[in-house]
């Protein structure tokens, strides 16, 4: 069955440490790449997004992702976490082989900034 | 400014009582998504609409019900048949070329009881 997994339901970073938030898919080809971001009680903010192609992709506020096929894995990073990126964050996939090309989400993870 | 707009943000409603949440986007997107978010579980979605007058059953429509009769608004309703209504529910847009990447609204915040 096709699905995505965010295996960290909680981290916690210090404020100028650095971050990696772990996303995994289950799919038999390379789905559509999404990582996004959600602020107490808000809406969801696209950070970045993987199609094809280079398999580093940068995206706002600092962050960047890693496509590794071999993996199954999109792993997002921050070089030096700020207060402000406390948040949650979800992985999301489309499989383009299914016939409604739906965003399947991780459960996401919660992400604790300690000053 | 292009957006996306969820009213109310914060809905109150005794237990069977059908509610209608409000969705507007001026993106020009063709195809539009709900989703209920509950704690710990992620985004799930209920219904989307690829155009105008049509839509399809997400993967928890049971208990909902949408229209869309215009491109900018799609309206959904929880009825008294939703076993469990509490929720943050959020809609959502994109177009029909990028349909993958979709954007969001602020969401609206229901509690029946």
């Amino acid at each position: 069955a096709q699905s995505v997994t965010q295996p960290d339901i909680h981290i916690t970073v210090s404020e100028g440490a650095s971050l990696e938030l772990r996303c995994n898919y289950s799919y038999g080809a390379t789905p559509y790449l999404f990582w996004y971001v959600q602020s107490p009680g808000q809406g969801l903010q696209l950070l970045l997004k993987y199609f094809s192609g280079d398999t580093l992709v940068q995206g706002i506020k600092g962050f960047e992702a890693e496509f590794k096929r071999s993996q199954s894995s999109f792993n997002l990073r921050k070089p030096s976490v700020h207060w402000s990126d406390a948040a949650e964050y979800f992985c999301a996939v489309v499989f383009p082989s299914g016939s409604a090309r739906q965003l399947t989400f991780g459960s996401g993870t919660q992400l604790t900034v300690l000053p | 400014d292009g957006g996306i707009t969820q009213s109310p943000k914060y809905l109150f409603r005794k237990e069977g009582q059908n509610v209608t949440l409000s969705c507007e986007q001026n993106l020009n997107h063709d195809a539009m998504y709900w989703y209920r978010q509950d704690p710990g579980q992620g985004l799930r979605l209920i219904y989307y609409s690829q155009i105008v007058n049509d839509f399809q059953k997400g993967d928890i429509a049971e208990g909902y019900s949408v229209s869309r009769e215009k491109k900018e608004s799609f309206p959904l309703t929880v009825t008294s048949a939703q076993k469990n209504p509490t929720a943050f529910y959020l809609c959502a847009s994109s177009t029909a070329l990028t349909g993958d990447e979709q954007y969001f609204g602020p969401g609206t915040r229901l509690t029946v009881t």
